[in-house]
């Protein structure tokens, strides 16, 4: 069950875009369309954000979007806001019916 | 109002046993697989473990695997987790969580776990 890979950190300025991959194997994130990705604040719990690769839950803004090529599934947040500063982190099932995490990823919003 | 809350976390010394239970509400839970997530301080998430609607199927991370047991009474609309032969690196804020594979639309607050002597 080796952690999927996110990088540590990604950065943006207010308004811009930023991408977070998360990157896996055939047997974890290419062999299914079970992907997830979670916000966390500070103290918080995890917030669902995007799941089945794509959907986004009833009230998630639509500048979050999700999708997934191959081994690797991304995370993108559009007109980025202060709010927005989290950890970020992916999640799928695996073909071993276990679920595996992503390191996380923090945003900082310059 | 879907409500999970997390209870049954402590000091435990090595070696040691523990309960956690989720107690929910708002709505039908035996329809839902419920789910354990732990965090060890400053670091990432880490799936523990799932179980199905029914309680008939149960899933385990390789890292908790003969020492966790994950179980559900649906009567109660209670999620537990069973933890025995505890390590230092076992101590996290354990979370339960609702939905099914990796969809967790809701999350409790965490109880904390420590494992020290």
């Amino acid at each position: 069950q080796s952690a999927l890979t996110q990088p540590a950190s990604v950065s943006g300025s207010p308004g811009q875009s930023i991408t977070i991959s998360c990157t896996g194997s055939s047997s974890d994130v290419g062999g299914y369309n079970y992907v997830s990705w979670y916000q966390q604040h500070p103290g918080k719990a995890p917030k669902l954000m995007i799941y089945d690769v794509s959907n986004r839950p009833s009230g998630v803004s639509n500048r979050f979007s999700g999708s997934k090529s191959g081994n690797t599934a991304s995370l993108t947040i559009s007109g980025l806001q202060a709010e927005d500063e989290a950890d970020y982190y992916c999640t799928s099932y695996t073909s071993t019916s276990t679920r595996v995490f992503g390191g996380g990823t923090k945003l900082t919003v310059l | 109002e879907v409500q999970l809350l997390e209870s049954g976390g402590g000091l435990v010394q090595p070696g040691g046993s523990l309960r956690l239970s989720c107690a929910a509400s708002g709505f039908t839970f035996s329809s839902h697989a419920m789910n354990w997530v732990r965090q060890a301080p400053g670091k990432g998430l880490e799936w523990v473990s799932s179980i199905s609607g029914s309680g008939a199927f149960t899933y385990y991370a390789d890292s908790v695997k003969g020492r966790f047991s994950i179980s559900r009474d649906n009567s109660k609309t209670t999620l537990y987790v069973q933890m025995n032969s505890l390590r230092a690196e076992d101590t996290a804020v354990y979370y339960c969580a609702r939905g099914p594979t990796v969809t967790w639309d809701y999350w409790g607050q965490g109880t904390l776990v420590t494992v020290s002597s």
